[in-house]
């Protein structure tokens, strides 16, 4: 399979659950992310990692717990959300975050998302 | 900070119109600007990416422009179908290792 996957591409849980989102990419690329789109809102950056480092966490409550055990792997685990936390959440790769040699290397590949919904 | 504004929400037009898609952002010191497209419930596909010296970008139908300047970039389609009705997502960067800056998005809709 190419590209980036996740899985699963629906959830539905409540409150007091604990889930896995996951994501997957296969285009060799060392960044990963994870997004969050909200009805009517911007998509919201929440995590970042380059390298399986966490280099950016855009204040996310701690009940969202990102794992990148390598570079290609990416999980959001998730324990007692609140139904605010319904959302579209999308993963994305790049081949580095930023730019290598002046040449552009950021441009992200997403996958299709998780559409979460807490009740 | 650095705020990304497409306007307007939605828009329908009839197969084989041209048609413009506005961005505007407020900072104008960015690093790239990129145009996507979002299928319903889908994730995103980067169609254009603008670095901030260059003027414009195309790819067969469509055209970016950017004028950093004045803080706005156009996505123009020629010719649109059915098949171009999506969600069309603008996307600042600020700086090499910045976070991209995203607007809401123009719904777009093309009639047969």
């Amino acid at each position: 399979e190419t590209g980036v996957t996740q899985t699963p591409r629906h959830l539905v849980m409540g409150m007091t659950n604990k889930k896995s989102l996951k994501c997957e990419q296969h285009l060799g690329h060392n960044a990963m992310y994870w997004y969050k789109q909200s009805a009517k809102k911007p998509l919201e950056l929440m995590f970042v990692y380059n390298f399986k480092e966490q280099t950016e966490n855009n204040s996310v409550p701690s009940r969202f717990s990102p794992e990148c055990p390598n570079s290609s792997h990416l999980f959001l685990h998730l324990h007692t959300l609140q139904p605010e936390d319904s959302a579209l959440y999308l993963c994305a790769s790049s081949l580095s975050p930023g730019t290598s040699g002046g040449t552009s290397t950021d441009t992200q590949y997403f996958g299709p998302g998780t559409r979460l919904t807490v009740l | 900070k650095q705020e990304v504004t497409q306007i307007p929400a939605a828009l329908s037009v009839p197969e084989g119109e041209n048609l413009v898609l506005n961005c505007s952002f407020t900072d104008s010191a960015i690093y790239n600007l990129q145009w996507f497209r979002q299928d319903p419930g889908k994730g995103l596909t980067s169609l254009l990416l603008i670095q901030s010296s260059q003027r414009e970008q195309t790819s067969g139908r469509l055209n970016a422009s950017l004028d950093k300047s004045s803080g706005r970039s156009t996505l123009y389609i020629a010719a649109s179908q059915p098949g171009d009705s999506a969600t069309y997502l603008c996307a600042v960067k600020a700086g090499a290792n910045s976070k991209l800056t995203f607007g809401k998005g123009i719904t777009l809709s093309v009639r047969p």
